[in-house]
């Protein structure tokens, strides 16, 4: 069965303060894994994609590291503002289907503190 | 951000109405889908559309109906709206995959409707 977990269900940090929250997948045929970050009330919006080939995506503060092999993938925020609360999704797009179907982890949900 | 649209952002409506939300986009994309979720859960497939006049069901089972008349606008309904489908409900939309420089399967979401039903 597909599926996406992630971990930990939330965080809470202060300002400034860097984490790392986790992505295990068992999607298979794999085609690639996005990041999305959902604000309260609001549609998800994707912070980075890679496909199988890669191993690390940034977009500023945001570093996303994939393992193909063991199915993982962290997203790295470094130097937390009060604006990055929010969920955070894990992604992941299977191949083996012409819709590109997308398989939705739970999200972390994190919170910074000033 | 993307040019993508849903009304209305809240609806509270009684049990037994009838209910349409709407969605729209303005990047001629070929696919649309609507997502149902509940607070802290994940995202769940509900109907989706390769283009106009197509439809078809998604992964979670839904009483909503959908319609594709034009490519731009994807709207849900539900007949008769009960509290089992308070929730939020998330349109997206993709461009076709292998066009030079697009992400394949790239998603583009709305902000949303947070319905409730009393």
């Amino acid at each position: 069965k597909n599926q996406v977990e992630q971990s930990p269900q939330s965080l809470i940090i202060l300002e400034g303060k860097n984490c790392t929250l986790q992505c295990n997948y068992t999607v298979s045929p794999f085609s690639n894994l996005r990041w999305y970050k959902q604000d309260t009330g609001r549609g998800p919006v994707s912070l980075t994609i890679m496909t199988f080939s890669e191993n690390t995506k940034s977009n500023g503060r945001y570093t996303a590291t994939l393992d193909a092999d063991t199915k993982q993938s962290s997203l790295h925020i470094t130097a937390s503002q009060l604006s990055d609360s929010a969920s955070y999704i894990c992604v992941v797009s299977d191949r083996g289907s012409t819709l590109g179907r997308l398989y939705f982890g739970r999200g972390t949900q994190l919170t910074v503190w000033p | 951000e993307a040019d993508i649209y849903q009304t209305p952002r809240y609806l509270v409506i009684g049990t037994g109405k009838k209910i349409t939300l709407e969605c729209s986009q303005t990047m001629g994309h070929d696919k649309m889908y609507w997502y149902q979720q509940d607070p802290g859960m994940e995202l769940h497939l509900i109907h989706y559309s390769y283009g106009v006049n197509s439809t078809e069901k998604g992964d979670l089972s839904s009483e909503s109906t959908v319609s594709r008349i034009r490519t731009e606008h994807f709207p849900l309904t539900l007949e008769s709206a009960r509290p089992s489908h308070t929730s939020q409900y998330l349109c997206a939309s993709s461009e076709r995959a292998g066009l030079a420089g697009v992400s394949p399967n790239e998603q583009y979401f709305g902000p949303g409707t947070r319905l409730t039903v009393t």
